[in-house]
């Protein structure tokens, strides 16, 4: 049972490059979710998708972009990396269709910007 | 502006005891309530939900309150077991066609043997 897989695990940026973050579900979930956790704070949502070919934007998301072409992949790209992107990144998905609250998360990934 | 609040960042049990975890929000359109329960390293994983239709909801050990006149909830563990301490998340949903769950800041649960 693998769930929501999310690489890597842990990445160091320089200041200016650019990364995509995998993330993929094995659950056939029609909704997926990006968010991101600063140091005491909660689940920022980043950006969202509904279904494949359709992605919507969260509270934050300024610096990132995403696609959704299959219904298991969900990558996360960041241009130009900045040190207030330094954060731990969390993949989610949910079923949807009155379920679509209740998320499954992968173990996320740790990113630090300096 | 923080519409989904844990004023609590930790709270310390003893093993056996009752542990409660508060939440508090201020959105009147949030219509559903989620607890998500997260261990170090590892991503939250849902724990327990209600709905604005309903005052309580129980499954096992654990169980949720909702006062919408107070715009408040709560998380009851009894009885509280070791394998309990994590941090615990609440998030709320206006639900309906938006997706978009707020989650407040978390509190630290440990429960000392």
């Amino acid at each position: 049972n693998a769930g929501v897989t999310q690489t890597p695990k842990f990445r160091i940026l320089k200041i200016g490059q650019s990364m995509t973050l995998q993330c993929t579900q094995d659950m056939n979930h029609n909704y997926m979710y990006w968010y991101r956790q600063d140091p005491g704070m909660g689940l920022k949502l980043i950006y969202y998708s509904v279904g494949a070919g359709i992605t919507d934007k969260g509270e934050v998301p300024n610096g990132y972009n995403v696609s959704r072409s299959t219904t298991e992949d969900f990558p996360l790209r960041l241009e130009l990396a900045a040190p207030s992107q330094t954060s731990v990144y969390f993949c989610a998905s949910s079923y949807g269709w009155g379920e679509k609250e209740k998320l499954f998360f992968g173990s996320g990934t740790q990113l630090s910007v300096l | 502006d923080q519409q989904v609040k844990q004023n609590s960042p930790s709270l310390s049990v003893q093993e056996g005891r009752i542990s409660i975890l508060n939440c508090d929000y201020t959105n009147s359109m949030f219509d559903y309530f989620l607890w998500y329960k997260k261990y170090p390293a590892e991503g939250p994983t849902f724990l327990i939900s209600i709905s604005s239709i309903k005052d309580k909801n129980e499954d096992g050990r654990f169980t949720v309150f909702l006062n919408k006149s107070a715009k408040h909830l709560s998380l009851h563990i009894v009885p509280s077991q070791p394998g309990d301490s994590a941090v615990y998340f609440c998030a709320a949903s206006e639900g309906g066609a938006t997706n978009k769950l707020i989650f407040g800041t978390g509190t630290l649960l440990a429960v000392q043997p």
